[in-house]
């Protein structure tokens, strides 16, 4: 089962900055804070990971709380090609780990 | 940018029937790994694959699936008998398990199967 908690859904305007919760209060040390994202009926694709320090990609930051318990995914200038299923997932950073996924926060983002 | 690349995009079959469903990972990974989606469901963990066997494998791979890398190159989910409720989207993905994004998965855009 995932060990993450998402609110099921979220709007955006168009523009504006998403922030997407995420609660892992059962988090492990070595378990690194994973985001993917699903267009329609796409193949989930990859975001940002991180461990403990804030990231920031192309795409995305990541903010995590300094206990880890819980952590932001924040899109700067959301599109209407962000409306997506958005996806956190807690898990040890070895190849051969699955990603288990949840229901994840269905982000709409609005013109 | 290389990508995973499955086939066919959507099958057909009757029930009983078995299936083969086909994916090419990225040339350098090293693990692979099948889900699938049943419509309007969350993305489920089927079957992990490495060093030509299987790492780890959930409830729902059961005796009529199988996976193979017969080449070296394509990766493939068998469903020997296929029932109703196997109706649904099939996701492969591979990752290099090492390097700079360590832990990213790569997806294929799937393949629908529905069964009748």
């Amino acid at each position: 089962d995932a060990k993450t908690t998402q609110p099921p859904s979220m709007d955006c305007a168009e523009g504006r900055a998403a922030n997407l919760p995420c609660n892992h209060s059962t988090i492990s040390g070595n378990e690194y804070v994973y985001w993917y994202r699903q267009i329609h009926s796409q193949g989930p694709q990859y975001i940002i990971h991180g461990l403990k320090n804030n990231e920031t990609n192309e795409m995305a930051s990541l903010i995590i709380t300094e206990d880890r318990k819980s952590s932001t995914l924040i899109l700067p200038h959301a599109t209407l090609r962000d409306t997506a299923v958005y996806y956190c997932i807690v898990r040890p950073n070895s190849g051969n780990t699955p990603l288990v996924f949840g229901k994840g926060t269905r982000l709409s983002v609005i013109a | 940018e290389p990508e995973v690349t499955q086939t066919p995009s959507h099958q057909v079959t009757q029930m009983g029937q078995e299936v083969i469903l086909r994916c090419v990972p990225i040339s350098n990974h090293l693990y692979f790994y099948w889900y699938r989606q049943i419509l309007g469901q969350k993305v489920e963990f089927l079957v992990s694959f490495y060093n030509n066997e299987i790492s780890e494998k959930s409830e729902i791979f059961d005796d009529q699936f199988s996976v193979e890398r017969p080449d070296g190159s394509n990766f493939t989910l068998k469903i020997r008998s296929t029932k109703l409720e196997d109706s649904a989207m099939y996701f492969c993905a591979s990752t290099s398990g090492g390097g700079g994004r360590t832990g990213e998965l790569f997806f294929g855009e799937g393949s629908r199967l529905t069964v009748l």
